[in-house]
């Protein structure tokens, strides 16, 4: 059962840094491209980040472009997304998501989600 | 890239059939049958329904269609039933990825 496991989320300062992990489980890890996607409260869906198989490719939404970093660990199976800069408007439940593997820019599995809070 | 353009809420009542569409433009939407449609019940994760305009993933029932038209993107749930009211995202996949506002099913 393909399983993905968010964490590293909690109440956080603006300017501060924070760092999400994604732990995965349930099929080969090194083979898929992952994302992340954020939510703010109330609010609807907003990809965040996405990272190759291999690293190789990554992108970012311009929201984030310079602050936020991807980065995976495919020995761990895990995920990371390395959160600088922090502002208000990046408070949101963030997950951790799957690329399909057909290349159809499809998320076909996604984690709980973890939030994040950016207030003084 | 700007979201893409869904309705705020939509409603039928039970064995109805309803469509939400999905605006974009020429360079998404228009350009890629890349689109692909989510659920998120409150408080849980999204689940994909559609993928690549029309394509349903294996467990998702067949009451749940999809199709484009230009740079609109449709998706219909025949049979309305109750545990369809929802949100409903749709997704558009060109290099980077845009998500529409959202749309609220409401099932009567």
């Amino acid at each position: 059962e393909v399983q993905l496991v968010e964490s590293g989320g909690g109440l956080v300062k603006p300017g501060g840094s924070l760092r999400l992990s994604c732990a995965a489980s349930g099929f080969t890890f090194s083979s898929y491209s992952m994302n992340w996607v954020r939510q703010a409260p109330g609010k609807g869906l907003e990809w965040v980040s996405s990272i190759s198989s291999s690293s190789s490719y990554i992108y970012y939404a311009d929201s984030v472009k310079g602050r936020f970093t991807i980065s995976r660990d495919n020995a761990k199976n895990s995920l990371y997304l390395q959160m600088n800069s922090l502002r208000a408007e990046d408070t949101a439940v963030y997950y951790c998501a799957r690329d399909r593997a057909d290349s159809s820019g499809s998320l076909d599995y996604w984690g709980q989600g973890t939030l994040v809070t950016v207030s003084s | 890239q700007s979201a893409l353009t869904q309705p705020a809420s939509v409603s039928g009542s039970p064995g109805q059939s309803i469509t939400i569409s999905c605006t974009g433009t020429s360079s998404d939407v228009g350009s890629y049958n890349l689109v692909s449609w989510y659920q998120q019940h409150p408080g849980k994760a999204p689940k994909l329904m559609i993928y690549e305009v029309s394509k349903r993933p294996s467990g998702v029932s067949n009451r749940f269609s999809g199709s484009k038209s230009g740079n609109t993107a449709s998706l219909t749930i025949s049979g309305l039933q109750a545990e369809d009211e929802a949100d409903y995202y749709c997704c558009s996949y060109a290099g980077s990825r845009v998500f529409g506002g959202g749309t609220k099913l409401t099932v009567l």
